[in-house]
């Protein structure tokens, strides 16, 4: 079965840190780009990281840049959060999500979605 | 702009059909895909790329786009399709991941 299991996630104070890990089982982990998405309670989903196949080219949304950190192991296959700096805002479920981007080859448009997702976990941050 | 806007909420009779709308510029770029998410779930894949649907969702759902507008339609509409749905791309850089606010589905 194809799955994403994340953990890591708790409760924390204000300027702390917490390391998410996602464990991945059921395919070639290391021939995808893997999301961090998050969404706080209440909230629609957010972006937060992806991290290439090869684990070489990462990027970050404006929110967390700077703070977080995304990385893989692919011969373990999993996929990681550091998150520093914590404030209350990054309060959320965080869901690790398999992405897939590739062109259409019949028209100009590319192909973007995440099709495999993690049941997520929680961090709050709280004094 | 690099965002997705979608309306907040939608409501629908049961067996009627829904449009649910999504525009950004990076939709002239990129397909879009839809999320649907029931309450303390992870989100599910229900529509991808052109037109397309993952093993195991129902052929009520189908996608289309034009322009800077993409939308998600559910033809004859079921109580079990309540929930939020949200729509998302990658940004014309490549570089962002863009998720729309979400539309919450009512089903009367």
């Amino acid at each position: 079965e194809v799955q994403l299991v994340e953990s890591g996630g708790g409760l924390v104070q204000p300027g702390g840190s917490l390391r998410l890990s996602c464990a991945a089982s059921g395919f070639t982990f290391s021939n995808y780009e893997i999301n961090w998405v998050r969404q706080a309670p209440g909230e629609g989903l957010e972006w937060v990281s992806y991290i290439t196949s090869s684990g070489t080219t990462m990027y970050y949304a404006d929110s967390v840049k700077g703070r977080f950190t995304i990385s893989r192991d692919n011969a373990k296959n999993s996929l990681y959060l550091q998150m520093n700096s914590l404030r209350v805002e990054d309060t959320a479920v965080y869901y690790c999500a398999r992405g897939e981007r590739y062109s259409d080859w019949l028209t100009p448009y590319y192909y973007y979605y995440m099709d495999v997702w993690g049941k997520g976990t929680t961090v709050t941050v709280s004094s | 702009s690099s965002e997705l806007t979608q309306d907040p909420a939608v409501s629908v009779a049961l067996g009627q059909t829904v449009r649910i709308t999504c525009q950004g510029d990076s939709l002239r770029t990129y397909y879009a895909s839809w999320y649907q998410q029931k309450a303390g779930q992870a989100p599910v894949l229900v529509i991808y790329g052109k037109n397309n649907r993952p093993s195991g969702i129902p052929d009520r759902f189908s996608g289309s786009s034009s322009g800077n507008t993409a939308s998600l339609t559910i033809t004859g509409a079921q109580a079990e399709d309540e929930g939020d749905y949200s729509c998302n791309s990658r940004d014309i850089s490549a570089k962002n991941v863009l998720f729309g606010g979400g539309t919450k589905l009512t089903v009367l």
